[in-house]
């Protein structure tokens, strides 16, 4: 059965802290994974990963997916309180999600 | 360019009735996916639809049902409202099936009394 698992469930950080955010995986037939960030209601989309070891980069944020351990990190650095949303991570094609991490960031 | 819509975006129904949702996705998006979101629960996927076939079914009993229409505007159906069902249901499309990044719409919260 496939399954993408997210860790931690929650995280509350102060402002200017760097977080890391887990995300593993065991589907078949894999493509792709992505991270998503949902702040109210409609998730947007961060990042797709499909080569291992390559890093993505927006800012403060960037990801990295290892293939052969199965796992994606997202990593956040010098938090804002904009950044405190559900970060969801997704392994395409089986359009499985993990349950996500709450990032709560206190000014 | 607008974006998902989804249709009604807030309702509230008995235990026993029906409730359908409507998903209008982005122009010239052929894919449209359906989830369930509960706290603590993340995103369940529901069902996927490209060119009015239903690709994929997550584990939902046979209550939950959709459709997909020429347009690619999507429907789904839950019959039998149990308490449960509360949530909000997420609808997201994408240009084709198997690609990348999937455009979500607000969503519907439905609270089952």
């Amino acid at each position: 059965e496939d399954k993408v698992v997210q860790s931690p469930l929650s995280l509350v950080v102060h402002e200017g802290d760097t977080v890391t955010l887990n995300c593993s995986y065991e589907v078949t037939n894999f493509r792709s994974l992505l991270w998503y960030k949902q702040e109210k209601k409609a998730p947007t989309f961060l990042f797709m990963l499909t080569s291992s070891g390559i890093e993505k980069k927006s800012g403060r944020l960037s990801s990295i997916l290892d293939k052969k351990e199965l796992f994606s990190i997202l990593n956040i650095t010098a938090t804002q309180t904009g950044d405190s949303a559900i970060y969801l991570c997704q392994a395409g094609t089986a359009l499985i999600f993990g349950k996500g991490t709450t990032l709560s960031v206190s000014s | 360019k607008a974006g998902v819509t989804q249709t009604p975006r807030y309702l509230i129904k008995t235990r026993g009735q029906q409730v359908t949702l409507s998903c209008s996705p982005i122009s010239g998006h052929r894919s449209v996916s359906w989830y369930q979101q509960t706290p603590g629960q993340g995103l369940q996927f529901l069902f996927e639809y490209f060119s009015e076939t239903q690709r994929n079914k997550g584990n939902f009993p046979g209550r939950f049902s959709g459709r997909q229409f020429s347009n690619s505007r999507s429907e789904m159906n839950v019959s039998t409202l149990e308490l449960g069902d509360s949530a909000l249901y997420l609808c997201a499309s994408s240009p084709t099936t198997n690609t990348g990044e999937l455009f979500f719409g607000e969503g519907s919260r439905l609270t089952v009394l």
